[in-house]
């Protein structure tokens, strides 16, 4: 079946430090691949995706990129802040019965220190 | 515009209780589902629903029943609660039953004494 491996959190970065969290899948179609965020007391929140290889997903600083050679997915940001302290999901999205499901990673939390 | 509502936030349960969380959803998706977050297990998923109606069987579906009577609405049942049904539960609803972007409500954290 599908599964996704996180790197094991948690992460402590010093602010304007270099992010990469690593994410790795398995799946037996063509899936698409997403980053959600989950900020404390709160539901997860889609940060960026990518619907096919070699397509690279962005946004507020983020970027992955869908690299189907070595199944991976793995997240980056060049300077983080405080306010990226969250933890970070990893999940693909295949098509399997009636709909297309979301397959979590176990989540990395992340912690940004002034 | 609400987005996705879960009600309540919090609840505390005997074992062997029942109750009903509720998820209730203002953009006509056709998709909605139930996720478990436990420590150390990411998301897992319970039920789901392609629409009203129609449901089906997630991850880990045991000890829990849905039913979809309308669109908006879909809610998740447990019929005789177990402490390792402690956990937060989360509803999530897409727009098509294809690999779109999906919604979170804010999570409702049930503990089982």
């Amino acid at each position: 079946g599908n599964s996704v491996t996180q790197m094991e959190g948690p992460v402590t970065l010093s602010e304007e430090a270099f992010l990469t969290i690593n994410c790795t899948y398995t799946a037996t179609g063509y899936p698409s691949l997403f980053w959600y965020v989950q900020y404390p007391g709160e539901g997860l929140q889609l940060l960026l995706k990518a619907t096919k290889a070699d397509d690279k997903g962005s946004n507020k600083g983020f970027e992955a990129t869908y690299r189907k050679e070595t199944t991976s997915f793995h997240l980056e940001k060049g300077s983080v802040q405080v306010s990226d302290s969250a933890v970070y999901f990893c999940a693909l999205s295949d098509r399997t019965g009636t709909a297309s499901k979301l397959t979590f990673g176990t989540g990395t939390r992340l912690q940004v220190t002034l | 515009n609400a987005g996705v509502t879960q009600t309540p936030k919090f609840q505390v349960l005997k074992t062997g209780q029942s109750m009903t969380l509720q998820c209730a959803q203002d953009m006509n998706h056709e998709y909605m589902s139930w996720y478990r977050q436990d420590p150390g297990m990411g998301l897992r998923l319970i039920h789901y629903s392609v629409g009203a109606g129609i449901t089906d069987q997630g991850e880990v579906p045991n000890g829990y029943n849905v039913s979809r009577s309308t669109t908006e609405d879909f809610p998740l049942r447990l019929l005789s609660a177990a402490p390792s049904q402690t956990s937060v539960y989360f509803c999530a609803t897409k727009f098509g039953r294809e690999g779109t972007e999906a919604f979170f409500g804010q999570g409702t954290r049930l503990t089982v004494v």
